[in-house]
């Protein structure tokens, strides 16, 4: 049973460009969300995506956007790529299905793209 | 504002020992308060998460402690071995938000 999965595992740009990460959910999984990890720091919550539509953001900019497709996997994009966007970005699946509380359904990690910026 | 605060930043302990890693939250609304675990070149796992209405869950060699009324919970690694060497993270999740604390890289000595 393959877990999360995250395309690619590492990426280098230019400021100003802009990028796309990509995830495949954990077999089983419907909901998809995205968390930026600056080093040494915790995970930090960008947005959630659940029926193909973004349910929850955090605060980040509009340059940070997102898509799930039908078979649930998910992309971020980012535009205007700034130095300070360099981090490791998480995608995280659970299985939803409308539940307000994720307990029953923790959050699976995939091992992360690393972004570096320069 | 940082939702979890969490604490020490580091932490070296004897093979064998304890390890204990606290957190403090603000939002009384959390759902739940799990622990993740991870090493290197890894995402975080899941290591054992609690209810607040729970005021301590073991799992193993790791226990989770629940004070409601102080708004804090920690996390106890008994018999600490080198293979738990990683960076531990508390968390809080609101509506399926995470907010997770800051990390406490933890470093087993054989």
């Amino acid at each position: 049973d393959a877990g999360v999965t995250q395309s690619p595992t590492h990426l280098i740009k230019t400021r100003g460009q802009q990028v796309t990460l990509r995830c495949s959910p954990k077999s089983g999984h419907d909901t998809v969300s995205w968390y930026q990890q600056a080093l040494g720091q915790g995970p930090q919550f960008i947005f959630q995506y659940y029926e193909e539509e973004e349910r929850q953001r955090g605060n980040f900019p509009d340059r940070f956007s997102g898509h799930q497709f039908p078979n649930y996997s998910s992309e971020l994009n980012v535009n205007a790529l700034l130095l300070g966007d360099s981090a490791l970005y998480l995608c995280a699946s659970s299985f939803r299905q409308g539940a307000v509380s994720s307990y029953n359904s923790p959050l699976h990690f995939g091992n992360g793209t690393r972004l570096t910026v320069t | 504002q940082q939702q979890v605060k969490q604490s020490p930043q580091s932490l070296i302990v004897q093979k064998g020992g304890i390890s204990i890693i606290n957190c403090a939250y603000e939002n009384t609304a959390f759902d739940y308060f799990p622990w993740y675990q991870q090493f290197p070149g890894k995402g975080p796992a899941l290591l054992i998460a609690i209810r607040p209405d729970v005021s301590e869950k073991k799992e193993g060699r790791f226990t989770i402690s629940f004070n409601k009324s102080a708004k804090q919970f920690s996390l106890h690694i008994m018999d600490s071995q080198p293979g738990d060497s990683a960076t531990y993270f508390c968390a809080a999740p609101y509506f399926n938000k995470f907010y997770f604390g800051s990390g406490t890289k933890l470093n087993v000595k054989p």
